[in-house]
């Protein structure tokens, strides 16, 4: 069964990097394109980034363009999102989620994993 | 700020029906860009309820059903149980922002 499960969040201060990854299992992860979610405390979800199914594109919400970045390694099944300049308002759980082909524009999220909380405080 | 539009709450008493609206633009919705709709129980994450505007994935009862039209989209619940509880997004895409955009969110209260 597909699996995505995200690590890497924790307690960071503003200004300073991050970098979260997913490990995907269950499904050929080089197959297909993959994003990340966030969602504030309290609030409704907010699309961060895409990254096709081989790495070719990438695409970002204004909120992040410029400060965080996201790859992927397909030898590794892993998805990653390094994130720099962090602010207050970044303070979110962040997930993976899979689209459901390679990462274009009409597609949705098919399978989502658990969320990693990145919590940004001084 | 997003720009698909939800009720912020809808409510009914178990057995009823209710429904959840979805109001775009013609840069998202109006374009022609399909509605997706996801589910979010408490503290979990959320998970496909309807695909392309109307397509349930396998597990998905048949009392749960979406539409489109226009530049709007809706979903809607029959049947209403105390496990529909819960926070409902819609997502499409639009070209003005040139990204995947989520609704506001509608919380399902039953009574």
């Amino acid at each position: 069964q597909v699996q995505l499960v995200e690590s890497g969040g924790g307690v960071v201060q503003p200004g300073r990097s991050l970098r979260l990854s997913c490990a995907a299992s269950g499904f050929t992860f080089s197959d297909y394109g993959m994003h990340w979610v966030r969602q504030a405390p309290g609030t409704g979800l907010e699309w961060v980034a895409v990254i096709w199914f081989d790495g070719s594109y990438k695409y970002y919400a204004d909120s992040v363009k410029g400060r965080f970045t996201i790859s992927r390694d397909n030898s590794k099944n892993t998805l990653f999102l390094q994130m720099n300049s962090l602010r207050a308002e970044d303070t979110a759980v962040f997930y993976c989620a899979r689209d459901r082909g390679y990462g274009g524009n009409r597609d949705h999220f098919d399978y989502w994993g658990q969320g990693t909380l990145v919590t940004v405080s001084s | 700020q997003s720009v698909l539009t939800q009720p912020p709450s809808v409510s009914g008493a178990p057995g009823q029906r209710v429904t959840i609206s979805c109001t775009g633009s013609s840069s998202n919705i109006g374009a022609g860009y399909d509605v997706h709709w996801y589910q979010q129980l408490p503290g979990t994450a959320p998970k496909l309820l309807i695909y392309a505007n109307s397509n349930r994935p396998s597990g998905v009862p048949d009392r749960i059903s979406g539409s489109k039209s226009g530049t709007s989209a809706s979903l809607a619940i029959t049947g209403l149980q105390p496990e529909d509880e819960a926070d409902y997004y819609c997502q499409s895409y639009d070209d003005s922002l040139s990204g995947f955009v989520f609704g506001t969110g509608t919380k399902v209260t039953v009574l």
